[in-house]
């Protein structure tokens, strides 16, 4: 079984440019995460969202963090534009049913210049 | 607000000696709790987690974790550890309501010495 995919694996980019991450999560996984993980740190949740919709996004910076997950499927985290401070990991998981924990895919990696 | 503290930063241990990761929680409910390991430029990976039952929980590789309720503690142990269990590892805490937000610790650096 094919765990989460994420793409790019690493982008950098300057400061003011757009930036836009992929996630294919496992098959059949209903619900999908975007986590933030800045160096030394924990994952910090940015966005949850439960087939298409979006049931927690209380944590992402809205002014320039977008995200989309159509059809229930896959996602895309956008972020536009980008400053210095975003350089960080950007996580995806995935989960099916509750008690089952979160799988996470290899994550994105950030550098803005 | 559920929170995680690993107070230990960054632990060495010798190959083959034993391990223990502390982990305190802070949660006004049943909490699940886990445990992920990630390697040097890799995602987490889930070594064990507890839901109820049982408070001893047996994960992958060799490791096991024994929740204390009194305690507010999820402490991760492993008898003999190898080169490979080099990496960072994290404690998170999730509602026992199902996939909602976890939340995890700062993480705990592992430096395995030969």
């Amino acid at each position: 079984e094919a765990g989460v995919v994420q793409s790019p694996r690493y982008k950098i980019i300057e400061k003011k440019q757009p930036v836009a991450f992929w996630c294919n999560p496992i098959s059949g996984h209903n619900t999908l995460y975007w986590y933030l993980q800045n160096l030394g740190q924990g994952p910090e949740l940015l966005i949850r969202y439960e087939n298409e919709e979006a049931v927690d996004d209380s944590q992402l910076p809205k002014d320039r963090f977008s995200a989309e997950r159509l059809k229930g499927v896959d996602s895309t985290l956008k972020i536009q534009p980008a400053e210095l401070g975003d350089s960080a990991v950007y996580l995806c998981a995935s989960s099916l049913v509750r008690d089952s924990g979160l799988f996470f895919g290899e994550g994105s990696r950030l550098t803005v210049l | 607000a559920q929170s995680v503290t690993q107070p230990d930063i960054h632990i060495t241990v010798s190959e083959g000696a034993s391990l223990e990761l502390r982990c305190n929680y802070s949660y006004g409910a049943t909490p699940y709790l886990f445990w992920y390991v990630q390697s040097p430029g890799q995602g987490l990976q889930l070594l064990l987690k507890y839901f109820s039952g049982d408070t001893l929980v047996q994960g992958i590789k060799g490791f096991e974790a024994e929740f204390k309720r009194s305690q507010s503690s999820f402490n991760l142990r492993k008898p003999s550890v190898h080169w490979s269990d080099a990496a960072e590892y994290f404690c998170a805490v999730g509602r026992k309501s199902g996939n909602e937000k976890l939340t995890f610790g700062t993480g705990t650096r592992l430096t395995i010495i030969p």
